[in-house]
């Protein structure tokens, strides 16, 4: 069974750039998570999808970050404009069902986007 | 204020020995706990889970225990082998909340 394909796994960008991340779960799992990874601690969650649907983005800073999933199976985080203190490992993670459902939210995650903003 | 917390941010043991790590939380409405583990330069692997109705789960040479009423579990790996040298997160979730990590312990397993 494939794993939680990121890509790219590295970039440097200078303050007030633009990226983007991409993530494909694995196959056939409805719930999708971003997260923020600073280093030196643990991962944050940024935004939950269901399906295509936001499940929670409460911690996500909506006025420079954006996520999208479409067809519920890809999913894209932008950030726009980068600022010093977005450097951190950006993680995709997939889990078979929702977070309520103890039994199928174990979640799977992939190898990270390191993102250095100079 | 963090939720989870993980006070020993690194840890050293020999091989053969038991690795214990440890992990306090101060929510209480917390009902299940997890453990990760991350190699460098890869996202966490999940280890183990327990419920809030169970004290142990064990899994091979795993086994994390949890005790409630000091808002206390911990992860015991028996016996420790140089591929478990990493840094073990652990993480816990209330209802309908996002999964609450804390900030590592990096494990050496000394040959």
């Amino acid at each position: 069974e494939a794993g939680v394909a990121q890509s790219p796994r590295y970039k440097i960008i200078e303050k007030r750039q633009s990226v983007a991340f991409w993530c494909n779960p694995i196959s056939g799992h409805a719930t999708l998570y971003w997260y923020q990874q600073i280093l030196g601690q643990g991962p944050k969650l940024l935004i939950q999808f269901q399906n295509n649907g936001v499940v929670d983005d409460s911690q996500l800073p909506k006025d420079r970050f954006s996520a999208e999933r479409l067809k519920g199976v890809d999913s894209t985080l932008k950030i726009q404009p980068a600022k010093l203190e977005d450097s951190a490992v950006y993680l995709c993670a997939s889990s078979p069902g929702p977070i309520w459902d103890r039994e199928k939210s174990t979640q799977y995650f992939g190898p990270g986007t390191r993102l250095t903003v100079l | 204020d963090q939720q989870v917390k993980q006070n020993s941010p690194s840890l050293s043991v020999q091989e053969g020995r038991i690795s214990i790590l440890n992990c306090d939380y101060t929510n209480s409405m917390f009902d299940y706990f997890l453990w990760y583990k991350k190699y460098p330069a890869e996202g966490p692997t999940f280890l183990i889970s327990i419920s809030s109705i169970k004290d142990k789960n064990e899994d091979g040479r795993f086994t994390v225990f949890l005790n409630k009423s000091a808002k206390h579990l911990s992860l015991h790996i028996v016996p420790s082998q140089p591929g478990d040298s990493a840094v073990y997160f652990c993480a816990a979730l209330e209802l309908n909340t996002p999964l609450v990590f804390g900030k590592g312990t990096r494990l050496s397993v000394i040959a």
